[in-house]
């Protein structure tokens, strides 16, 4: 079964510095698809970024970026400049692509939350 | 919709109670999922619509807990016979049925039981 851990239950970050969220997970399948959401207080999980596993390029949405080492089975979230508004708990997420065991399911992580200080 | 809506927002109901939850995904989305959260922890998962396919149903964690999706649209959670460990969000998404997209949730129901 696929399991995806994030070690970090809590992180915390100055305003305008730069954070990164770390990610691990476990898979034996080749094809697939990992996700980083946002959870702010609204409870309204927002997608902040995903990276297909096939491509060795990494991920980038304006602030937020990833770093993919398929090898090892990590996906690191880095957001930088970070604001205020960024302050919210932070998912990572793995999907299986077609023909995998468990295609269509999300399976996520523990949660890391995110305080910014002014 | 415009996006994937949840009612009620929130619910409060006594032990031993049933309730229903409602999801009313995004318009064209084939896939739908039912998660749970309880306070600071992760999404637990419950049920999944595919299509016409059987529900994957694997999640749920008893027999109070049931989930139908009529028309390929709305989905209805219920949870018979509430406990108190039953205290939680539960969240909805959809999703279309092929493709690299994530989900898109809905606000959830905070369903608190006393």
């Amino acid at each position: 079964a696929q399991t995806v851990t994030q070690s970090q239950p809590e992180m915390s970050v100055q305003e305008a510095e730069t954070v990164t969220l770390s990610c691990t997970y476990d898979t034996s399948e080749s094809d697939y698809y990992l996700f980083w959401y946002k959870q702010p207080p609204s409870r309204q999980m927002i997608l902040v970024i995903r990276q297909e596993a096939y491509k060795q390029q990494n991920a980038t949405e304006n602030r937020f970026s990833v770093n993919f080492q398929k090898a090892a089975k990590s996906f690191s979230l880095k957001i930088s400049d970070s604001q205020l508004g960024d302050a919210a708990m932070y998912f990572c997420a793995y999907r299986a692509n077609a023909g995998g065991t468990s295609y269509g399911k999300l399976t996520f992580g523990q949660g890391t939350i995110l305080t910014v200080h002014p | 919709g415009a996006g994937v809506s949840q009612s009620p927002s929130n619910k409060v109901t006594e032990k031993g109670k049933d309730v229903e939850l409602r999801c009313d995904p995004i318009s064209g989305h084939t896939a739908l999922y039912w998660y749970r959260q309880s306070l600071g922890q992760g999404l637990e998962f419950l049920i999944y619509f595919q299509g016409n396919s059987a529900p994957d149903k694997s999640g749920l964690p008893s027999d109070r807990f049931s989930a139908e999706r009529t028309g390929g649209s709305v989905s209805t959670l219920t949870i018979q016979r509430t406990q108190q460990e039953d205290s939680a969000v539960y969240l909805c998404a959809s999703s279309p049925l092929q493709g690299n997209y994530g989900y898109t949730f809905g606000s959830g129901t905070r369903l608190t039981v006393v």
